[in-house]
């Protein structure tokens, strides 16, 4: 089975700094995609960025973009210029062919003014 | 606003009771996906529709099921409720069947006293 390990509970950053979120995953498959997703006190899940493991290129969406490593199964994401909006709860997911979102446990980012 | 929507927001009943939570996915998306979230489970897949077949199944209690009807709208049918099935039940869109990232509603917040 799959499985994604986010091993940051609780992460901080100061305002306009970077942070990077960790995230790793065990797979046998070839074929799937990974993304983050994050989660303000709203609750509602928000879509930040994906990636094909396909894709030897990092993905890159504004002040978010991901380090994929796919030999070591890893998935950062990194966060440039770090807004007081960017403070809520990020979700790593792994997609399989299946099509079953499979998620980690989550990252809580703080980020102080 | 993912486009997706999600009635109702909240629901609080008493165990034993059966409840029904209902799901619109985007305008053109034919999957349909559901996904609990609790405190102690993290966030869970349950099942997958595609334009109103069953596709694939999570960790989908025999005391709950689903179904996509024709307009593609979807139902997630609890029943037998125990304390235990508290939890935020998201619905979750997308274009295919396939790998393409999932679009999530707002969810419904379901207490069981």
């Amino acid at each position: 089975a799959q499985t994604v390990t986010q091993s940051q509970p609780e992460m901080s950053v100061q305002e306009a700094e970077t942070v990077t979120l960790s995230c790793t995953y065990d797979t046998s498959e070839s074929d799937y995609y990974l993304f983050w997703y994050k989660q303000p006190p709203s609750r509602q899940m928000i879509l930040v960025i994906r990636q094909e493991a396909y894709k030897q290129q990092n993905a890159t969406e504004n002040r978010f973009s991901v380090n994929f490593q796919k030999a070591a199964k890893s998935f950062s994401l990194k966060i440039s210029d770090s807004q007081l909006g960017d403070a809520a709860m990020y979700f790593c997911a792994y997609n399989n062919p299946a099509r079953q979102l499979t998620f980690g446990s989550g990252t809580q980012l703080t980020v102080l003014p | 606003d993912s486009g997706v929507t999600q009635t109702p927001k909240h629901l609080i009943t008493a165990t034993g009771q059966r409840v029904t939570l209902r799901c619109s996915p985007r305008s053109g998306d034919l999957s349909v996906y559901w996904y609990q979230q609790s405190l102690d489970q993290g966030l869970q897949f349950l099942i997958q529709y595609y334009n109103g077949e069953e596709r694939a199944k999570g960790n989908i209690l025999e005391r709950f099921s689903a179904q996509q009807f024709p307009d593609l709208h979807s139902e997630l049918n609890l029943s037998s409720l125990e304390l235990g099935d508290s939890a935020l039940y998201f619905c979750a869109s997308s274009a295919g069947q396939g790998l393409d990232e999932q679009f999530f509603g707002p969810g419904t917040r379901l207490t069981v006293l």
